[in-house]
């Protein structure tokens, strides 16, 4: 069973609706990453952090995405304005380090429908 | 530029044989971390296997083995004994380099059907 907690499971948005999503590290992993995966099962890499600070973010995360990971609680992906597009499995993963050979653990996704 | 190729689609095998997925990448860098993860069908990924590009000896994890041939830019994903709940999604992918912070790069998958 996953050690990533990634909550809701499933979440239905209206177009311009928020959706927040939530994602629970492995304990004793500073390194938090979010994809996307569409239908097509194509990841797109979102944002990471260390700790509470962005690693990198692609253009899409600057505009309409927020994303966090405060001290002591879970960190979260947030859409401000959903688009049809969004439609996806949002995935959080976290390793123990942020160099590239450290593995990432994936939860089981918060799936995202735009309607 | 950085890319993870999986061309087959999908493979049906029976229980209790072995089955073989490729996967072929790109990078630049002559340091580089390749992976393979399985994705259920309730949505979880799970790892299973990784190779370092600086070893030579192929990974094994249990059943899972790896082909890596790094001249050709391939690490192949070996199931021997295969069990129904084998079926899944396997997915290679790639990090490079050993800078902080570096995405995971994923192919398109390959869906296995294991059947009795």
């Amino acid at each position: 069973n996953s050690k990533v907690i990634q909550t809701p499971r499933y979440l239905v948005k209206g177009q311009g609706q928020k959706a927040k999503m939530r994602c629970i590290p492995e304990k004793g992993h500073p390194v938090v990453f979010w994809y996307q995966q569409n239908k097509n099962n194509e990841f797109k890499f979102l944002i990471n952090f260390q700790n509470q600070e962005v690693l990198q973010q692609i253009d899409m995360t600057e505009k309409r995405f927020s994303a966090e990971c405060p001290s002591n609680s879970p960190c979260s992906l947030e859409i401000q304005s959903s688009e049809a597009g969004d439609s996806a499995l949002y995935l959080c993963a976290s390793s123990r380090g942020v160099t590239s050979g450290n593995t990432l653990y994936f939860g089981e996704g918060s799936r995202l429908i735009v309607v | 530029a950085q890319k993870v190729t999986q061309t087959q689609t999908s493979i049906s095998v029976v229980e209790k044989t072995t089955v073989t997925m490729d996967c072929v990448y790109e990078t630049r860098d002559s340091s580089y971390f390749l992976f393979w993860y399985k994705q259920t069908a309730s949505g979880e990924i799970v790892f299973l296997i990784r190779q370092d590009s600086y070893k030579k000896e192929n990974a094994t994890v249990g059943h899972y083995s790896l082909n890596f041939q790094k001249p050709k830019s391939s690490i192949g994903l070996i199931i021997t004994a295969t069990q129904i709940e084998d079926s899944a999604v396997y997915f290679c992918a790639m990090r490079e380099g050993d800078q902080g912070g570096r995405a995971l790069i994923f192919g398109t998958g390959t869906t296995v059907s294991v059947s009795p």
